[in-house]
């Protein structure tokens, strides 16, 4: 099983600035790997999928790069909406893992 | 518009069972496999199941296997996940979910309803 570790746990940032998350493999998954993004009481949205493409409606403040075993998100500016928890998961190998979570909460 | 309706979640003893069933709308459901997504109180996301189209082929984590099953009725636009020999470490909110691409097992959640919330407890 492929396992998925995201960093930081937990990133303190304030509205405008820069957020950079981190989601590492155990083996490599090429590029079969999505973000997710979770509210409190809501369900996960996906927001990139295939390391790098934006599912439909995300905005392009919102990014996504690597492949292999090291997977970046970022978002360039952060709004009041972007606050949350952010989960990996990879479809490269059986069985579909997720990652642990990054939550980006207000400083 | 995509909805997913989850319903059939609720307080189980241990060693019970339940049947979780979800009514979707707004695609074309027998073009899609569907997959139960969990996610226990206060943790992360567990993928449980997937089901691809047409009933070609059902999956499981290695958590469930022997205990759950998954199937669809293409007629009623519904997937289910019949849960037996439930165990407390099966306590969570479950979530169904549509695959983006459709054809098989290995995929992302691009829809994802409400959730059902399962307890089990003595």
């Amino acid at each position: 099983e492929i396992v998925l570790t995201q960093s930081p746990v937990t990133l303190s940032l304030s509205p405008g600035e820069r957020a950079t998350l981190s989601c590492r493999a155990s083996q490599s998954v090429s590029s079969y790997l999505a973000w997710y993004q979770q509210k409190p009481g809501q369900a996960p949205r996906l927001l990139i999928y295939d390391a790098s493409n934006r599912a439909t409606g995300i905005p392009a403040r919102l990014s996504g790069s690597g492949s292999g075993t090291d997977f970046t998100l970022t978002i360039s500016s952060l709004e009041p909406e972007d606050f949350g928890v952010y989960y990996c998961q990879q479809r490269g190998n059986w069985p579909l893992t997720f990652g642990g979570g990054t939550k980006v909460e207000i400083k | 518009e995509v909805q997913l309706v989850e319903s059939g979640g609720g307080l189980v003893q241990p060693g019970g069972s339940l049947r979780l069933s979800c009514v979707a709308s707004g695609f074309t459901f027998n073009n899609y496999a569907m997959s139960w997504v969990r996610q226990a109180p206060g943790k992360g996301l567990e993928w449980v199941s997937v089901i691809r189209r047409s009933g070609g082929g059902t999956y499981y984590a290695d958590s469930v296997r022997g205990r759950f099953t998954i199937s669809r009725d293409d007629s009623k636009n519904t997937v289910y996940l019949q849960m037996n020999s439930l165990r407390a470490e099966d306590t969570a909110l479950y979530y169904c979910t549509k695959t983006k691409y459709g054809g098989n097992w290995d995929d992302y959640f691009d829809y994802w309803g409400q959730g059902t919330l399962v307890t089990v407890s003595s």
